[in-house]
C-alpha cells in the first residue's frame, strides 16, 4: 500500500540553527499539505501545494519558514533559524485532487526539538 | 473560519466499557473524516461521512453524521487498550477549502 514518507523522523536541533524535513507524497497525489501539531492537539495547515503552486500559505510564517515542491513531487520544508516554539510534530500528507471530499493521507511526521 | 469542537477532550476508561466522541460545529460540513492518531505517528484515516444521517461501521466503531451535516459522532463499542490515542475529526471549510481540524479526544483504555 502507497504511503506518505516523511524524514527524519525525529531532529533535534539548538534555537537559531536551520532545519529542514523532507516529505514524498503518495505517487500521482498532486497536492500536498504541510502541519504543525502541538502535542495533544489537531494539526494545523502550514501550507498546501497544488502541483508545484502554493495554493494556501496564510498560516506559515514567512520569516522564518520556506517551503517548496519544485518538480510537483516531493517537497521540504526549512525553518532558520529555529526557535523554541517551533518544536512540534511536522506532518505531511497528500491527497489525489483538492476537491472538498477528497481523503489526506498522512505520513508519520517529524518530531522537532529545539533547545 | 469553521471550528471544530470535540468532547470530551480526554476520556479514561476500562476496558470493555462503552463510549462516545463527540464532533461539533456551527457550520455546514460537505464531509467529515475520523482519525486516529497514536504517540509519534501521523494521523491515519478511518471514516468519511458525506450525506447527513449517514452512519458507518468499522468492526467497533460506530460512525455518524449529523442529519444537518454540522456534528458527527465516534461510539466504540467494548473498548479495547488498542484503541488508546487521539482521535480526529477534520473536514473542509466550505467557504475556503482549508482542511480543518477538530480539537482532539485524547481517549486510554485501560487493561
Amino acid at each position: 500500500e502507497a504511503e506518505v514518507a516523511q524524514s527524519p523522523r525525529y531532529k533535534i536541533t539548538e534555537k537559531s540553527q536551520a532545519v529542514a524535513f523532507w516529505c514524498d507524497p503518495i505517487s500521482g497525489h498532486a497536492t500536498l499539505y504541510w502541519y504543525r501539531q502541538i502535542l495533544g492537539q489537531g494539526p494545523e495547515l502550514l501550507v498546501q501545494f497544488q502541483d508545484e503552486s502554493v495554493v494556501d500559505d496564510s498560516q506559515l510564517p514567512k520569516d522564518r519558514f520556506s517551503a517548496e515542491r519544485l518538480k510537483g513531487v516531493d517537497s521540504t520544508l526549512k525553518i532558520q533559524p529555529a526557535e523554541l516554539g517551533d518544536s512540534a510534530m511536522y506532518l505531511c500528507a497528500s491527497s489525489l485532487f483538492s476537491q472538498r471530499q477528497e481523503t489526506q493521507y498522512f505520513g508519520p511526521g517529524t518530531r522537532l526539538l529545539v533547545l | 473560519t469553521q471550528l471544530l469542537e470535540q468532547s470530551p477532550q480526554f476520556l479514561s476508561i476500562q476496558e470493555g466499557e462503552n463510549l462516545t466522541v463527540y464532533c461539533n460545529s456551527s457550520s455546514v460540513f460537505s464531509s467529515l473524516q475520523w482519525y486516529r492518531q497514536e504517540p509519534g505517528e501521523g494521523p491515519v484515516l478511518l471514516v468519511t461521512v458525506v450525506t447527513g444521517g449517514e452512519v458507518k461501521k468499522l468492526k467497533r466503531l460506530t460512525f455518524q453524521f449529523g442529519d444537518a451535516r454540522k456534528d458527527s459522532s465516534l461510539h466504540i463499542t467494548a473498548a479495547q487498550p488498542g484503541d488508546t490515542g487521539l482521535y480526529l475529526c477534520a473536514g473542509p471549510d466550505s467557504g475556503t477549502y482549508k482542511y480543518i481540524f477538530g480539537t482532539g479526544t485524547r481517549l486510554k483504555v485501560l487493561a
